[in-house]
């Protein structure tokens, strides 16, 4: 099983849509969570960190699991601006960190 | 806004030679890190750094990679002989705290080409 999957998409949205999508992670002794954005050829860029309570920022919405293992993010009101590839990335206890594939969203005018 | 810088941004090589690929992390910065993605894949952990020593690494830094930092500003990485599989593109991240709860900021790559 991979340390942190994701639904790679593409997730197709019209501007102004809400868009979600979820990472799993298969270590259920992580510590540390975090959403980055990678445009393509770019570098990644924190978009935030995912606190256990959940956090927003924004448009943005985190949420953490733990029972399940999972993390997820959402879009309210979906600009162009948003079209990339978010990242999934997890820490470890054993001092790992793993990014998974990403997952692509494309937002259309 | 204080940005991680890496030089060159295009490096071809041929396989067997020896790269060094070179950071500026962001000054107030004490983490340093080095990842590679492979046209295509997911990032991948290379190597963390911290107090002028490797704090982590991956399975993936063998012998073949070693890291410096030779003064207070640049962060190196260097590959002794290169190999095809090592075409990637390689970033450099800096951060003010480890990676259990700090922010990273990743610098815009270097691409590697082995030939």
């Amino acid at each position: 099983r991979k340390e942190v999957e994701q639904d790679p998409g593409p997730f197709n949205v019209p501007e102004g849509a809400t868009v979600a999508f979820n990472c799993t992670y298969s270590n259920s002794a992580s510590q540390s969570f975090f959403w980055y954005r990678q445009d393509c050829r770019k570098e990644p860029k924190l978009l935030m960190s995912v606190y256990s309570s959940g956090n927003e920022d924004g448009r943005f919405t985190a949420q953490l699991n733990r029972a399940s293992q999972y993390i997820s993010l959402l879009i309210r009101d979906s600009k162009l601006s948003d079209s990339a590839t978010y990242l999934c990335v997890v820490f470890s206890n054993d001092y790992k960190l793993s990014f998974g594939a990403g997952t692509t969203v494309t937002v259309r005018a | 806004e204080p940005e991680v810088t890496q030089t060159p941004s295009h490096q071809v090589t041929q396989m067997g030679q020896e790269v060094i690929l070179r950071c500026v992390p962001i000054s107030n910065h004490l983490y340093f890190y080095w990842y590679r993605q492979i046209l295509g894949q997911k990032v991948e952990f290379l190597v963390s750094f911290y107090n002028n020593e490797i704090s982590e690494k991956s399975e993936i830094f063998d012998d073949q990679f070693s890291v410096e930092r030779p003064d207070g500003s640049n962060f190196t990485l260097k590959i002794r002989s290169t190999k095809l599989e090592d075409s990637a593109m390689y970033f450099c991240a800096s951060g003010t705290g480890d990676m259990l709860g700090g922010e990273q900021y990743f610098g815009p790559g270097t691409r590697l080409t082995v030939t």
